[in-house]
């Protein structure tokens, strides 16, 4: 098993252009959980998805963010017309079901570093 | 709201001496904490859970509800033990985590 994985591990973008960041959740697990760290912060909550549905995503910004995790595929998380602001590390965490009732353990990915010009 | 607080940027210490990482968190409900930690490129991953009440790598972590606390304890540092660690509070569907603590074990 691989482990999650996340591509591209960095990615630069100028500003206005769209930022389009992948997920694959390690093997037989269908949940999925994007989290943003800014320089010098911790990780924020940003969704939470199963398989075609966006379960909880009230950490993501109002405008220009959107995420989707297919029936197949990775999971996607896209920006569009980025600013400087968005420069960050972008995580992505699997589990096996939903950690609704706690005590789950989430699996993270590497990363990909964004930065905006 | 919940918030997860972690008030050291970094901690070093000496091979063999005590290390506490410290985790404040504000929750109205009963939580559930946990501890991740980072090794140098490596990924995010899972030390411990408080339900657990178990010891890994020689961590233990005890939930203080009075103090709203749950730090990260070890008795004897070992230089292996250097790397981020992130206290993090799970409220359904979401993990709120902290800022992390660089620990740094010096030989």
């Amino acid at each position: 098993n691989a482990g999650v994985m996340q591509n591209p591990r960095h990615l630069v973008r100028r500003r206005g252009q769209e930022a389009r960041l992948r997920c694959s959740p390690m093997k037989g697990h269908s949940h999925v959980y994007w989290y943003r760290q800014l320089p010098e912060e911790g990780l924020k909550f940003m969704v939470y998805l199963q398989k075609e549905n966006i379960i909880d995503e009230s950490g993501m910004p109002k405008e220009r963010f959107s995420a989707e995790f297919p029936k197949e595929g990775p999971s996607i998380l896209r920006i569009q017309q980025v600013v400087r602001g968005d420069s960050a590390a972008y995580f992505c965490a699997s589990s096996p079901a939903g950690t609704s009732g706690g005590g789950g353990e989430q699996f993270f990915g590497p990363g990909t570093r964004l930065t905006v010009l | 709201a919940q918030r997860v607080t972690q008030p050291e940027k970094l901690l070093s210490v000496f091979k063999g001496a005590p290390v506490e990482l410290k985790c404040n968190y504000s929750y109205s409900g009963s939580p559930e904490l946990f501890w991740y930690v980072q090794y140098s490129r490596q990924r995010l991953q899972l030390l411990l859970r408080h339900i657990s009440r178990e010891s890994i790598k020689g961590f233990t972590a005890d939930l203080n509800k009075g103090e709203t606390s749950f730090h990260l304890k070890k008795p004897f540092a070992q230089e292996e033990d250097s790397a981020m660690y992130y206290c993090a509070l799970y409220n359904f569907n979401k993990f709120y985590f902290g800022s992390g603590t660089k620990l740094n074990v010096k030989p």
